[in-house]
């Protein structure tokens, strides 16, 4: 059960779009359409952004959505804001109810 | 409003037991839609899933951690347990409690739905644990 392979960091000007991408197996993303991602600011617990590759939870702003092609998950962001700087991490059901993260990407928004 | 809170020692030495629990409020540890999980974060590194428990007592545990794990329950107290034993200084982290919601499909096979917790809606705060002697 290795970890995702996220992008260590991307970054894009205010009011661009940025991807952030999330590769597995086909044991994991692959798999399943089980994919969820985290935004985490500093010093804070991570906050659920998008479930079920693309499901958004009740208050996050539809300027983030997901998307899932083969064993890559991404996660993009449009009109960057400034309060979107922080770190996202891939998450994915992995089988026998395990569940196993992405190592994380750092977004910086210029 | 559902709130998780972790407490346990902050200092832990080398070769001893990590014990956390995490304590839920404004809602019940007992409800069969989800699981309660643990996750933990080294300094400056990424989320790592340690294990997760329903209320029946029902565990998985991560591959990598599970011979030094033991993930408890006590419906009682609408609390649960982490234990890590034979801890080194790779087990300094900042371990989160959290509550798995489940998706779910129609398995026309057998006619039942099959339920996959997985995303972690709602989470503590954090502990920090550091191991050192």
């Amino acid at each position: 059960q290795s970890a995702l392979t996220q992008p260590r960091s991307v970054s894009g000007s205010p009011g661009q779009s940025v991807t952030i991408s999330c590769t597995g197996t086909s044991s994991d993303v692959g798999g399943y359409n089980y994919v969820s991602w985290y935004q985490q600011h500093p010093g804070k617990a991570p906050k659920l952004m998008i479930y079920d590759v693309s499901k958004r939870p009740s208050g996050v702003p539809d300027r983030f959505s997901g998307s899932k092609s083969g064993n890559t998950a991404s996660l993009t962001i449009s009109g960057l804001q400034a309060e979107d700087e922080a770190d996202y991490y891939c998450c994915s059901y992995a089988g026998s109810s395990y569940v196993v993260f992405g190592g994380g990407t750092k977004l910086t928004v210029l | 409003q559902l709130q998780l809170q972790e407490s346990g020692p902050g200092l832990v030495k080398p070769s001893e037991t990590l014990s956390l629990t995490c304590t839920v409020s404004g809602g019940s540890i007992s409800s069969s839609s989800y699981y309660w999980g643990w996750i933990r974060q080294p300094p400056g590194k990424g989320l790592e899933w340690i294990g997760s428990i329903y209320y029946s007592g029902s565990t998985y545990y991560n591959p990598s951690l599970k011979s030094r794990v033991t993930i408890s329950v006590d419906t009682s107290k609408n609390q649960f347990s982490l234990k890590l034993s034979s801890v080194t200084a790779a087990d300094t982290a900042v371990y989160y409690c959290a509550r798995l919601s489940a998706s779910s499909y129609y398995d026309f096979w057998s006619g039942y739905y099959q339920y996959y917790y997985y995303y972690m809606d709602v989470w503590g705060k954090g502990t920090t644990v550091t191991v050192s002697s």
